[in-house]
């Protein structure tokens, strides 16, 4: 079963805008993680969150972690056409720690 | 800049045979993972190595699917017999500091099962 759930699944938007991207997850994390995924590749580590932090910035990414709504939310800032993707999130769960991914959000950018 | 080597990339195969996938992670990280992804999901985990020994494989089909990490470095996952259902991405990753951490991934392979 997975943990996070993306939302939307899909987004289209022109470049110079803004996306925004939401994660949400069932289960007490320590951590909570951004991967994009580009066509027919493999995922690429774009940031994590920690439980006790509320914010992260990372070059035009802003990280969001809501632990008492169980969320997240990802904001690319002033997006470009390489920012065409598939973008998932994932958390650490279970006896493991194993990392569970959502479905993923397939991020157009218009150019 | 090290990557997780993963071949081959693309694998056409016939239901019923078999097929195997290998991976050499970045040198020095102590985790693997193996990955199967189907199309338009996210990954799913199928088996975690901590240096030579599984530490989950919860996931993983034994009854067609094995996996090892016979030196603790780089690892083959195999099918057999391959069905049609096993069409999907098989990614490989690893980490150094736990299952915690950032994970980083290989390119993948591709599988298509006729």
């Amino acid at each position: 079963s997975q943990q996070g759930e993306e939302d939307p699944q899909a987004l289209s938007i022109q470049e110079g805008e803004n996306a925004t991207m939401n994660c949400s997850y069932k289960t007490s994390i320590n951590n909570l993680q951004w991967y994009r995924q580009n066509s027919g590749r493999g995922l690429v580590h774009l940031i994590l969150i920690r439980s006790n932090e509320r914010e992260k910035h990372s070059g035009r990414l802003r990280v969001t972690l809501d632990t008492s709504k169980k969320s997240s939310s990802l904001l690319i800032t002033a997006s470009r056409a390489a920012d065409t993707a598939s973008y998932f999130c994932a958390t650490p769960a279970g006896a493991n720690s194993k990392l569970t991914f959502g479905k993923g959000i397939t991020l157009s950018v218009r150019p | 800049e090290a990557e997780v080597a993963q071949s081959p990339r693309y694998k056409i195969t016939e239901k019923s045979q078999a097929v195997a996938f290998w991976c050499d992670p970045i040198s020095g990280h102590a985790t693997l993972y193996w990955y199967r992804q189907i199309l338009g999901q996210g990954p799913e985990l199928l088996v975690q190595f901590q240096d030579e020994s599984v530490v989950d494989d919860s996931q993983l089909p034994k009854d067609r699917f094995s996996a090892e990490r016979l030196k603790g470095v780089d690892s083959t996952l195999k099918i057999q017999p391959a069905e049609l259902g096993d069409s999907a991405m098989y990614l490989c990753a690893s980490t150094p500091v736990g299952v915690t951490g950032e994970q980083y991934f290989g390119p993948g392979t591709r599988l298509t099962v006729t």
